[in-house]
């Protein structure tokens, strides 16, 4: 089975502050992707990457950045957490032209 | 661009009662089309899908048909269970290339009673 795995469940942050959220996934996928889901608005990509050291912007790119220097982990960076980035994160990973597997989520909170 | 349109929950259903979730599309060419579930605490897994014009997708006796001529993708189920509560999202992408990209609908949630 696919595993993803995101490194917390449940975050909670100060505004202001630098935030990492990772992701790694065991099946060798080329594709990585962040999204945040919040009530009302669905699922919307932040950013993906097709490659190591590739990224693309999604839809909402303001505000964070990424990085992937490994196959396998793709990170989220709030280079610096806002009231507005309270969300759910769902990383999800998959391979060229085949259906997405999710992570279980990370709810943050930013104080 | 690419949009999804799915009915607005929450839809509230007794157990054994038929299900339909109704979800459209608006896209270029020929997407594929994709339902997820999200179970309450958990990140989304694929239900089904379709990749062409009138395939059904099916799983866990649920079921979607790919209909072109009306752009939509409605999700069904004969006799729901408690353990069918959830979100169930819409979602459709254009494979091909280095951007499979999914596009979802806002989601419904499913709320089954006993």
């Amino acid at each position: 089975d696919v595993k993803v795995t995101q490194s917390s469940r449940y975050l909670v942050k100060r505004t202001g502050e630098k935030v990492f959220l990772e992701c790694v996934q065991d099946m060798d996928h080329e594709n990585m992707f962040w999204y945040r889901q919040d009530p009302g608005l669905g699922l919307r990509l932040i950013y993906f990457s097709y490659d190591v050291k590739m990224k693309e912007k999604g839809d909402i790119p303001e505000g964070y950045s990424v990085s992937r220097e490994k196959k396998e982990r793709f990170s989220l960076i709030l280079e610096s957490a806002s009231t507005n980035q309270t969300s759910m994160y769902l990383c999800a990973s998959s391979r060229a032209t085949e259906p997405q597997y999710f992570g279980p989520g990370t709810r943050l909170l930013v104080l | 661009g690419d949009s999804v349109t799915q009915m607005e929950g929450p839809v509230t259903l007794s157990e054994e009662a038929f299900l339909t979730i109704n979800c459209t599309y608006t896209a270029t060419g020929y997407p594929s089309l994709f339902w997820y579930v999200q179970y309450p605490g958990e990140g989304l897994q694929l239900l089904l899908k379709a990749t062409k014009a009138d395939d059904k997708g099916s799983n866990k006796g649920f079921e979607a048909t790919y209909r072109k001529e009306t752009t939509s993708f409605h999700l069904e189920k004969g006799s729901v269970q408690v353990s069918d509560s959830a979100v169930y999202f819409c979602a459709l992408s254009h494979s091909g290339g280095s951007n499979y990209k999914l596009t979802f609908g806002k989601g419904t949630l499913l709320t089954v009673n006993p």
